[in-house]
């Protein structure tokens, strides 16, 4: 067990639909980040927050957002989906600030999202 | 757009063999990490290297850190049937960035 939680752990749903996933770090940890690994693109790189501000970005469509709210967790909302949506959607967190990277990340379970 | 090529993407070996994984890039990383990830679950870390030529061993695995930073291999001594997985490489430029993977099957 991690200690980063997220929520849901499966998610089906149609196309043009909204979904919001939620992420728990681990307690005291003020880093999370957002990762999307789908089977042809491995693991992507979304977004990063730190403390409530972003960090990093990565290759994070329009259609998504995301925020890290004043205790710690974190939602990333994906919006008008379309298939090529369908993916697990991992939530790291550490306790490394800025762009540090010498420390760990810890990953969550991950939410699959499916689009139909 | 990825950064970090791995090779082989596939590997499938029999208990007891060795192997070796590679991880390149043309970028230069202040650090490079490796990962395990097992079906259902997110990636766990296995080792941080940050000088460049470093090797750090685990048990039965050693990691190297290229001189110029931009490379990295991981080794597998007596693969075990525990040892499958995906393994992933990720470099710190000013995000964390992992590579395309390397699925390892180790067979009994």
């Amino acid at each position: 067990d991690s200690g980063v939680t997220q929520t849901p752990k499966h998610l089906i749903t149609a196309t043009g639909q909204r979904v919001t996933l939620r992420c728990s770090p681990r307690s005291g940890d003020l880093s999370v980040y957002w990762y999307q690994q789908s089977l042809d693109q491995g693991l992507q790189f979304l977004i990063q927050y730190y403390n409530g501000e972003e960090r990093a970005k990565g290759n994070i469509l329009e259609r998504f957002s995301a925020q890290q709210f004043p205790d710690l967790h974190s939602e990333l909302n994906l919006s008008s989906l379309e298939l090529g949506d369908s993916a697990l959607y991992f939530c790291a967190s550490s306790a490394i600030s800025g762009t540090d990277f010498t420390g760990e990340l810890f990953f969550g379970e991950g939410s699959r999202l499916t689009v139909l | 757009t990825q950064l970090l090529e791995q090779s082989p993407q596939f590997l499938s070996i029999q208990e007891g063999e060795n192997l070796t994984v590679y991880c390149n890039s043309s970028s230069v990383f202040s650090s490079l990490q490796w990962y395990r990830q097992e079906p259902g679950e997110g990636p766990v870390l296995l080792v941080t290297v940050v000088t460049g030529g470093e090797v750090k061993k685990l048990k039965r695995l050693t990691f190297q850190f290229g001189d110029a930073r931009k490379d990295s291999s991981l080794h597998i001594t007596a693969a075990q049937p525990g040892d499958t997985g995906l393994y992933l490489c990720a470099g710190d430029t000013d995000k964390l960035i992992f590579g395309t993977g390397t699925r390892l099957q180790v067979f009994p």
